[in-house]
């Protein structure tokens, strides 16, 4: 069946550096992959999303990148701060129907 | 202003119990979800709705009955509550499905837990 894979499932980093997390889909019909943030007690928050026909999007210090061949996408933060510590979800949805498959998450800590 | 909201956000029930979640959104989206977050923080959908009409169930005990008495509300009733229920509850909603793009909005979540 379908399947995201996130990785990794923590990640510590100092402030100003950059943080990366991958995930991997299983259906090569998806087409569409969104990118959720969760702060603590918070609901999901979209931050960013791409869809098949692209490759790379960006919105300030956020980018993500799809490989459609190799079936993966990333996530890219550059000059982290403080408030980006949060648990960051990847997600792909599957053509024709309503399901959005989430990743485990990763959750990110930013250090001052 | 809020654009899906959901009640209550806190919920403490004993085992057996039958409670209701309920949910509304304001953004004329057509369709609506339910998902459930569980302790490990892993986010899995129950149900969706596309214009009151059931699209998705998930492989969701019976004990979960979705209702959706228009397109702006769609409500979880739970039967016969049990300890591994307890989770937090999303309810979320998009202009379409999911497969067309859409950015899915969620509620704040309702705590769940049963003792």
């Amino acid at each position: 069946g379908e399947n995201v894979e996130q990785h990794p499932s923590t990640l510590s980093v100092q402030e100003g550096d950059s943080a990366v997390i991958k995930c991997t889909y299983s259906d090569s019909a998806s087409n569409y992959f969104p990118w959720y943030k969760q702060e603590l007690g918070k609901r999901p928050q979209l931050i960013i999303d791409i869809r098949s026909n692209v490759g790379e999007k960006k919105d300030q210090r956020i980018a993500v990148t799809l490989n459609k061949t190799a079936k993966h996408f990333s996530l890219h933060i550059t000059e982290t701060q403080p408030e980006d510590s949060a648990v960051y979800f990847c997600a792909a949805s599957l053509r024709n129907t309503d399901k959005l498959i989430f990743g485990t998450g990763t959750r990110l800590q930013v250090f001052p | 202003d809020t654009a899906v909201s959901q009640t209550p956000k806190y919920l403490v029930t004993q085992m057996g119990n039958d409670k209701s979640i309920k949910c509304e959104q304001n953004l004329g989206h057509d369709t609506m979800y339910w998902y459930k977050q569980d302790s490990k923080k892993f986010l899995k959908i129950m149900f969706s709705y596309n214009n009151k009409e059931l699209i998705i169930n998930e492989t969701v005990p019976n004990r979960f009955s979705p209702k959706s008495p228009d397109k702006a509300h769609l409500n979880l009733h739970i039967n016969s509550l049990e300890l591994g229920d307890s989770a937090v509850y999303f309810c979320a909603s998009s202009l379409l499905g999911a497969d067309s793009g859409n950015t899915i909005y969620f509620g704040e979540g309702s705590w769940l837990t049963v003792v």
